[in-house]
């Protein structure tokens, strides 16, 4: 149980495009969803969180008219890397915390990460 | 949040039992602790949560002292396959939309 999804694994895009990543819940209901950002070496950094239906909140420093992100329903959440540059190659994670008892809500589970490389 | 501090990295062999302890000083009341381990260009793995005492599962330990300001994770007789960057989390998981931040984690090399 508590399997998080993500898609694609890795997407390679022109300096300029649009990308969009993935992210669900596949066998429980995620009230809440984060996104993730990780450099080579270099621990997480949270770049935002998304309540189903609501907007999400951006952490300091995180542009949110670049990084868009929809959480439409509860098992789906979508980063869309807006206009992407070389700067914005990164390994990008989710993760997800599930309803009361479906698993924990003390627990968030992570997906296995997006390499996205930007030439 | 309550920030954490871990050894930047720690050396073992096989079989060898391998303690990791995290410290957390500003701890709240109502604050997990979580472990997680992290393979290179793969998500983090949740591997045990603990409140106090000792909690364990089938692939760890998580000893909590009684003032929970520091926690250690215990890892028994580990493998190759345990090399990994080790992340120890507080939070209160349990309030809507409460976040975790990541230190920089604990890189485990498990030498033959």
């Amino acid at each position: 149980g508590a399997v998080v999804s993500q898609h694609p694994s890795r997407v390679i895009c022109k300096s300029g495009t649009s990308v969009k990543i993935e992210c669900r819940s596949l066998d429980f209901q995620a009230t809440t969803m984060f996104w993730y950002r990780q450099f080579p070496k270099q621990s997480l950094m949270l770049m935002a969180t998304s309540n189903e239906g609501s907007k999400a909140t951006y952490e300091q420093g995180v542009e949110k008219d670049k990084f868009l992100i929809n959480h439409a329903s509860l098992t789906l959440s979508t980063l869309t890397v807006t206009s992407a540059h070389p700067e914005d190659s990164s390994f990008y994670i989710c993760s997800a915390r599930g309803l009361a008892g479906l698993p924990s809500t003390d627990t968030q589970y992570f997906g296995p990460g997006t390499r996205l490389t930007v030439l | 949040l309550a920030k954490t501090t871990q050894p930047i990295s720690m050396d073992s062999y096989e079989g060898q039992e391998v303690n990791i302890t995290c410290s957390h000083n500003n701890i709240a009341t109502n604050d997990y602790i979580t472990w997680y381990q992290q393979f290179p260009s793969q998500g983090p793995r949740f591997i045990i949560q603990g409140y106090k005492t000792k909690v364990t599962n089938e692939v760890a330990s998580l000893f909590i002292p009684a003032d929970r300001k520091s926690s250690t994770l215990s890892l028994p007789r580990v493998s190759l396959s345990d090399t990994a960057v080790y992340y120890c989390l507080v939070g209160d998981e349990g309030a809507a939309g409460n976040k975790l931040t990541f230190g920089g984690g604990t890189r485990v090399l498990v030498k033959p």
